[in-house]
């Protein structure tokens, strides 16, 4: 079956400090993988997606950036962080065969900038 | 722009009746709805996909509805339970670019009490 990692669960940094968050997959080949954000409140935003190695899409000009180094390994960055930046960090994935398909979500980085 | 509403405050209900969340969309067409549970500190969970030459989908004590003339998406849970108790998101799902793409509303908090 098939599995989703996100790690760490939690994160405090201080502003300025650089960010690497790490979610890989297992149990599949070739997906399509997403990073969101959720602020408390909101909704869901999509920040990055990707469907191949090396192949990443921004969705939102920001101080984040993201790579896909692996078929199943997508890592969320960042060289500065601002106050800005906190929030729920998820990742996510979806086979990327058709229209209909569901995401299969991450447990989710909670990121405090301080 | 696109724009999904989702009811802002916690719906409260009594163990055993019908729960109904709101999901209403404006300035935009999607072929596709789905809907997420999400519970604290965790990422989403896929419940239901609706497609929109159908009007109702129905799973277990869940049912979902799609209006596509009044822009609006119904979501029920029957006898309802305390385990029930959650963030229930609706989604607006896109295919473009080949990938899928889901635009989130922010959620609507269930509580069910016994």
């Amino acid at each position: 079956s098939q599995t989703i990692h996100q790690w760490p669960a939690t994160l405090v940094q201080p502003v300025g400090s650089p960010l690497s968050l790490e979610c890989t997959v297992e149990g599949t080949s070739n997906p399509n993988l997403y990073w969101y954000r959720q602020a408390a409140g909101r909704g869901l935003q999509l920040l990055f997606y990707s469907v191949g190695i090396g192949q990443i899409s921004s969705e939102v000009p920001q101080n984040l950036s993201a790579s896909r180094p692996q078929d199943r390994q997508f890592i969320l960055s960042s060289k500065k962080l601002l106050l800005s930046d906190s929030g729920f960090y998820l990742c996510a994935w979806s086979t990327g065969q058709g229209a209909n398909e569901k995401l299969f979500f991450g447990s989710g980085t909670q990121l405090s900038v301080l | 722009s696109q724009k999904i509403e989702q009811n802002s405050e916690a719906l409260n209900i009594q163990e055993g009746k019908t729960a109904t969340l709101t999901c209403n969309y404006t300035n935009y067409s999607p072929a596709y709805l789905q809907w997420y549970r999400q519970d604290p500190g965790r990422g989403p969970v896929f419940l239901l996909l609706i497609r929109e030459n159908e009007k109702e989908k129905r799973k277990e004590r869940l049912k979902v509805t799609f209006d596509t003339t009044l822009k609006q998406s119904l979501f029920h849970i029957t006898a309802s339970q305390p385990a029930d108790s959650a963030t229930y998101l609706c989604a607006l799902d896109t295919f473009s670019g080949g990938y899928n793409k889901l635009i989130f509303g922010a959620g609507t908090r269930l509580a069910v009490h016994p």
